[in-house]
């Protein structure tokens, strides 16, 4: 199956500052990479997506790239606030499509004020 | 209020025990999943159903039956609990099987 690997486990930045946090993915065959951030005692909620036939995506302060020859991903957020700590977790859809979602081991992310 | 619900949010049981835990979606998706998030945090899937039909079943021991009596419900029965059944089960769904959209606030079972 799909291996996706993230980096780092936990990110602290300044308030204001960007925060960026990459993944790899083995199986070529990924074609849907979405994100979630989670909040403590809550679930995983979509935040942004893109999908292998783009290679950039913006949502506003967030923002998603790809590099399908590199098999990376990462996700970019620019002028950090405070409520943007969380965990955050890449996924990769893997061979048998978006349905079954592979998941990253998760970035602690901290916006200090 | 459209969202994709929970119960019980807590679980406190023995070893050995049967347990069942419910989800409801009103977001009319026809894709639910069960994922198990351990200590560690990771997240893995456990089962996906589209339109009340299985579709995905992950390495998951017999123990564990989900059951969909219709495209808005996903229930999850765990027989005979063990200690490392411990974890957080999200419930999810999607708009067809573009992958999990929305999440529910997760079940918090302890095995003790």
């Amino acid at each position: 199956g799909e291996n996706v690997e993230q980096h780092p486990s936990t990110l602290s930045v300044q308030e204001g500052d960007s925060a960026v946090i990459k993944c790899t993915y083995s199986d070529s065959a990924s074609n849907y990479f979405p994100w979630y951030k989670q909040e403590l005692g809550k679930g995983p909620q979509l935040i942004i997506d893109i999908r292998s036939n783009v290679g950039e995506k913006k949502d506003q302060r967030i923002a998603v790239t790809l590099n399908k020859t590199a098999k990376h991903f990462s996700l970019h957020i620019t002028e950090t606030q405070p409520e943007d700590s969380a965990v955050y977790f890449c996924a990769a859809s893997g061979q048998t499509g978006a349905n079954n979602l592979f998941f990253g081991t998760g970035t602690r992310l901290t916006v200090i004020p | 209020d459209t969202a994709v619900s929970q119960t019980p949010k807590y679980l406190v049981t023995q070893m050995g025990n049967d347990k069942s835990i419910k989800c409801e979606q009103n977001l009319g998706h026809d894709t639910m999943y069960w994922y198990k998030q351990d200590s560690k945090k990771f997240l893995k899937i456990m089962f996906s159903y589209n339109n009340k039909e299985l579709i995905i079943n992950e390495t998951v021991p017999n123990r564990f039956s989900p059951k969909s009596p219709d495209k808005a419900h996903l229930n999850l029965h765990i027989n005979s609990l063990e200690l490392g059944d411990s974890a957080v089960y999200f419930c999810a769904s999607s708009q067809n099987l573009q992958g999990a959209e929305k999440f529910g606030p997760g079940t918090r079972l302890l095995v003790l």
